[in-house]
């Protein structure tokens, strides 16, 4: 059974910085492209990151650019998200992904972020 | 940065017919194939449909999809009290260098 568990959400003030990881069991994590997905509070769907199988490629939505750095562990099955400089808007559910925009396409069930003083 | 449109809602009776639409341009819908999502209340979203007009194993056949040009859409036929949901169209976009997501549509069954 594929199975995308994330934790490292939490309470964080404005400036701070977080570590998401997500924990991947059930398939071949090496195989495919893992994303990041984030949802604000009552708001629709936003991509945030990708990362290649091998981590050899990374794309970032602008706002986060600079920010915010995907990485992978392929022996750990692993994948994170690095946020430094948070801000209020990145108050989110953030969503490990894996293989986003194709027939494999899976989803965790999230971990929130809140920026707040 | 939501650059695919989608009504804001939509509704229908049980047993009805329900269409969203999902209007994009050629860097991405136009180039790149579609997908679907569904969020049910409380829930993470789940793959509904894949390439403009596949369906994953387990969805039912009630949920099809089409795409012609810079547009797809989602229909759902034999509408039920379990299809309520918010419903999200995806593509990656070539300029944006990015998967961009819908603006998303709530079904609600009256």
């Amino acid at each position: 059974e594929v199975q995308l568990v994330e934790s490292g959400g939490g309470l964080v003030q404005p400036g701070g910085s977080l570590r998401l990881s997500c924990a991947a069991s059930g398939f071949t994590f090496s195989n495919y492209w893992m994303t990041w997905v984030r949802q604000a509070p009552g708001k629709g769907l936003e991509w945030v990151a990708n990362i290649k199988e091998d981590g050899s490629e990374k794309y970032y939505v602008d706002s986060v650019k600079g920010r915010f750095t995907i990485s992978r562990d392929n022996a750990k099955n692993s994948l994170y998200l690095q946020m430094n400089s948070l801000r209020g808007e990145d108050t989110a559910v953030y969503y490990c992904v894996r293989a986003v925009g194709s027939s494999s396409a899976y989803w965790g069930q999230g971990t929130l972020v809140t920026v707040s003083s | 940065q939501s650059v695919l449109t989608q009504p804001p809602s939509a509704s229908g009776t049980p047993g009805q017919r329900v269409t969203i639409s999902c209007s994009g341009s050629t860097s991405n819908i136009g180039n790149n194939p579609v997908n679907w999502y569904q969020q049910l209340p409380g829930t993470a979203p789940r793959l509904l449909i894949y390439t403009n007009n596949q369906r994953p194993s387990g969805v039912p056949d009630r949920f099809s999809g089409s795409k012609s040009g810079t547009s797809a859409s989602l229909a759902i036929s034999g509408l039920q009290s379990e299809d309520e949901a918010d419903y999200y169209c995806a593509a990656w976009d070539g300029s944006l260098k990015g998967y961009v997501f819908g603006t998303g549509t709530k079904v609600t069954v009256l």
